[in-house]
Parts: structure tokens; sequence; C-alpha cells
């Protein structure tokens, strides 16, 4: 039972427009949503968060929307650039579960081209 | 400051071996979890240690077990092995405060990727 879909297994954006990563979940259980970015050969690296009570949060050239009724999120990224290259993972956290376990998307590999 | 560091990078093993891989978690981090991630897949979540103790494990079979040692440092045992454990398996750390876990972001190694032929 995949309770977090990254439906789109890669995206190719040109450098300097947006990219949107979409993500949908099923478990109205979870509170709280990360995105995760991982280059070849590294762990993932945390990106950005959003908790359920809100619907948007930015961070420099990152922004993540949740739409609660849709169970939907996104990401943007303005403007794209050829260093954000890489596979981007979804995950999402029940609620009362601070600090545990993080159920992933099957992620999404970006491509930024010059 | 040293992030979290696993060992080995690689290895191969053949079915019905035994494997034991190593973990220590970013400084100032009391928590570890292990995540299993095959290929073209997500990271899915075997089980997480505090103090010590299995806190939370996720749907893995009782063949995974783990440790946690007073440095806060993790290994993950895996017995009698299977092809379909090939992966690659990352260990996250976090900070668990004081009795409530105060940093949702987990920090996690670049992995031991585990081949078993």
């Amino acid at each position: 039972d995949q309770q977090v879909k990254q439906n789109s297994p890669s995206l190719s954006v040109q450098e300097g427009r947006i990219s949107i990563l979409n993500c949908d979940y099923t478990n109205s259980m979870f509170d709280y949503f990360l995105w995760y970015k991982k280059y070849p050969a590294e762990g993932p690296t945390f990106l950005i968060s959003i908790s359920s009570i809100k619907d948007k949060n930015e961070d420099g050239r990152f922004t993540v929307f949740l739409n609660k009724s849709a169970k939907h999120l996104s990401l943007h990224i303005v403007p794209s650039q050829p260093g954000d290259s890489a596979v981007y993972f979804c995950a999402a956290r029940k609620g009362g579960n601070q600090g545990g376990k993080l159920i992933f998307g099957q992620g999404t590999e970006l491509s930024v081209k010059p | 400051d040293a992030g979290v560091t696993q060992s080995p990078t690689h290895l191969i093993k053949t079915r019905g071996q035994q494997v034991t891989l190593r973990c220590s978690p970013k400084s100032g981090h009391d928590t570890v979890s292990w995540y299993q991630q095959a290929l073209g897949q997500g990271p899915q979540f075997i089980f997480q240690y505090y103090e010590e103790e299995e806190r939370q494990r996720g749907n893995f079979p009782d063949r995974f077990s783990g440790h946690q040692f007073p440095n806060y440092s993790s290994e993950l045992n895996v017995n009698a092995l299977l092809l379909g454990d090939s992966a690659l398996y990352l260990c996250a750390s976090s900070s668990f405060g004081t009795g409530r876990a105060t940093n949702e972001k987990l920090f996690f190694g670049s992995g031991t990727q585990l081949s078993v032929l």
C-alpha cells in the first residue's frame, strides 16, 4: 500500500524556468511533510518541510504547497539551476510520531538543462 | 562537524549469509533510524533506536535486527540473506530532545550498498 506517491519518475526543465514536483498521499493522519534531495552516491539531504496547519512554506528558491483537501503537495523551484538536478523525494509523518518513521514516495528525477 | 557516517560503503554477500552494517550519528544526535532503499524506490523505514532500545519498527521480518550502543552508534544486522535484500541501506540520525523529538529533519548517511548473490 503506497501511502505516498510521486507519479512522475522524471522531469526535465530548462535552466531559469520553474520546476514543479508533485506528490500525493492517501493517509489523512499525516501531519508533517518533507522534501529531500538526493545526488548519486550520497544520502538524501533535507530541503524543506511543511506542517499540515499551513498551506505554503518558502525558503529561497524553494516553495512547498500543501492542499489537504486534495491530499496533494508540490515543490516549486524558481529559477531552476543545473545544480538542482537530482532525485527528489517527498516524505510524510503521521501525527503523534515526532522524530519517528517517515514514509517516502518513489522519487522524481529532475534534470535541469543549461 | 562530522555528519552521519556509515560503513562499509559496499558489500557483497551470498544467499543465507549474515551481514552487519554500522552507523555513527551526527554529533549531538541521539536517535538512529535505518531505511532500506531498493532500486527505483524511496527509502522504507526498518526501525529506530533511542536510548539503546528499538522504539519503532517498520514492516520488516525478524531477520532484520539492530543495536544501539551507549555512544549512540548503531548496527543493523540481517540474517539468512535473500536476493531481495539487495538494496541501499541508509542510516539517519536525529535528536530526540527532552523525550519529545525536536528535529524532524533526519540527517542521512551516504548508505551501504548491499548486493546479495
